[in-house]
């Protein structure tokens, strides 16, 4: 199965800061990675699919790029509403793997 | 709008069965794939399975293969995830998810979940 490990696992910034959360696949996987959104009780949400297209509806603060085996999800400005975990998800091979997560928090 | 509604859970001894329910609107079922993910406590996100969109062909996670059945029923809009032999580490929120296309992908809309708990 390819591996996802994915960095940092929690990280705590200010509101408008800008937040980095990285992802590596243990082989090539090309564009076949996407981003989810979750927050506690509610549905995860797609953010980003194949490494960097933002799905319908989702703001541009948003961002993701990468492609192969190194990718990065990138939150521009941070808003209080982006108080959640984030995943990301290759789906070039089955099993589909999900990263293990970042938590990201407001200071 | 995509909503998807699970149904099911609930509270079952280990070695015992359990079927969840999500009943699918907003989109034409036949024509994507149907899935299951599941998150145990404090843990991350895990594939369960995912069925095309006739149903012809079901894809599962090692540990769900043999214990786990997947099927739908388009007719009602409905996909099933049959669970036999549960064990304590299949305590999980489960969600039912709508793939992006016909066949294995990926998972653009999620329902709310539905809680499994497995415990004597």
């Amino acid at each position: 199965d390819i591996q996802m490990t994915q960095s940092p696992s929690s990280l705590s910034a200010f509101v408008g800061d800008r937040v980095t959360i990285t992802c590596h696949a243990s082989r090539d996987i090309g564009d076949r990675l996407n981003w989810y959104q979750h927050q506690p009780g509610k549905a995860p949400r797609l953010l980003i699919y194949d490494a960097s297209r933002l799905q319908m509806g989702v703001p541009s603060r948003f961002s993701a790029a990468g492609s192969g085996t190194d990718f990065t999800f990138t939150i521009t400005y941070l808003q209080p509403e982006d108080v959640a975990t984030y995943y990301c998800h290759q789906y070039h091979t089955l099993p589909p793997v999900f990263g293990g997560g970042t938590k990201v928090e407001i200071k | 709008e995509v909503v998807l509604m699970e149904s099911g859970g609930g509270l079952e001894q280990p070695g015992g069965s359990l079927t969840l329910s999500c009943v699918a609107s907003g989109f034409s079922f036949r024509d994507y794939a149907m899935g299951w993910v599941r998150q145990a406590p404090g843990k991350g996100l895990e594939w369960v399975a995912t069925i095309t969109g006739l149903g012809d062909a079901p894809y599962y996670a090692e540990f769900a293969k043999r214990r786990f059945t997947i099927y739908r029923d388009n007719s009602r809009n409905k996909v099933y995830l049959q669970m036999k032999g549960l064990r304590v580490d299949d305590t999980a929120t489960y969600y039912c998810a709508k793939d992006r296309g016909y066949n294995w992908n990926f998972f653009d809309n999620w329902g709310q979940g539905a809680q499994v708990t497995v415990s004597s």
